[in-house]
């Protein structure tokens, strides 16, 4: 039972245009989501996120919007940069009240290639 | 400030033989989570130790098992290796679990 969903597998864009990333989730207790960026042998990076009381969030050329009533966060890259090509993961976590264990849960990560 | 290291970085074992997978904590973190990443999918979570203590478990049998120490390093073991068990293990840090600090993995291979 796959709880947060990539959809695509790979994606292809052309340098300078918007790179736009889905992904869903089906759990409603997850009340944070993240985006990390993977390389080829190295481990992710933290790339931005977003709490669920927010709509949006924005680090420079990276925003990500969250529909919380469909479940449903994107990754939007303007403009898109041929270093910007990697894995992406979409991943949620839920915070447990006086606890400090916030079990990530990821996605099977969407490949972006940005074509010079 | 030093980041998160894991070792070895490639491994090679048997199926039925047993592997320890080693973890440093970024500098001040005192959580360590455990991930397995399988070809083509996503990380899928192990466990995560908090001070010495497991503190949350994902759906993997009891043959995977890890350890925290002092110094808030950890150690993944895991026996009886089976093929499937072959894919690259991500030791991820944090300070109770806020912000987490990625390794660059071990990639083990199970023949």
């Amino acid at each position: 039972d796959q709880q947060v969903k990539q959809n695509s597998p790979s994606l292809s864009v052309q340098e300078g245009r918007i790179s736009i990333l889905n992904c869903d989730y089906t759990n409603s207790m997850f009340d944070y989501f993240l985006w990390y960026k993977k390389y080829p042998a190295e481990g992710p990076t933290f790339l931005i996120s977003i709490s669920s009381i927010k709509d949006k969030n924005e680090d420079g050329r990276f925003t990500v919007f969250l529909n919380k009533s469909a479940k449903h966060l994107s990754l939007h890259i303007v403009p898109s940069q041929p270093g910007d090509s990697a894995v992406y993961f979409c991943a949620a976590s839920a915070r447990f009240q006086g606890t400090s264990y916030d079990k990530v849960i990821f996605g099977p990560g969407t490949s972006l290639s940005v074509i010079p | 400030e030093t980041g998160v290291t894991q070792s070895p970085t490639h491994l090679i074992k048997t199926r039925g033989q047993q592997v320890t997978l080693r973890c440093s904590s970024q500098s001040g973190h005192n959580t360590v989570s455990w991930y397995q990443q399988a070809l083509g999918q996503g990380p899928q979570f192990i466990f995560q130790y908090y001070r010495e203590e497991e503190n949350g478990r994902g759906n993997f049998p009891p043959r995977f098992s890890g350890l925290q120490f002092p110094n808030y390093s950890s150690e993944l073991n895991v026996n009886a290796l089976e093929l499937d068990d072959s894919a690259l293990y991500l030791c991820a840090s944090s300070l109770a679990g806020d912000g987490y600090t990625f390794g660059s993995g071990t990639r083990l291979t199970v023949v």
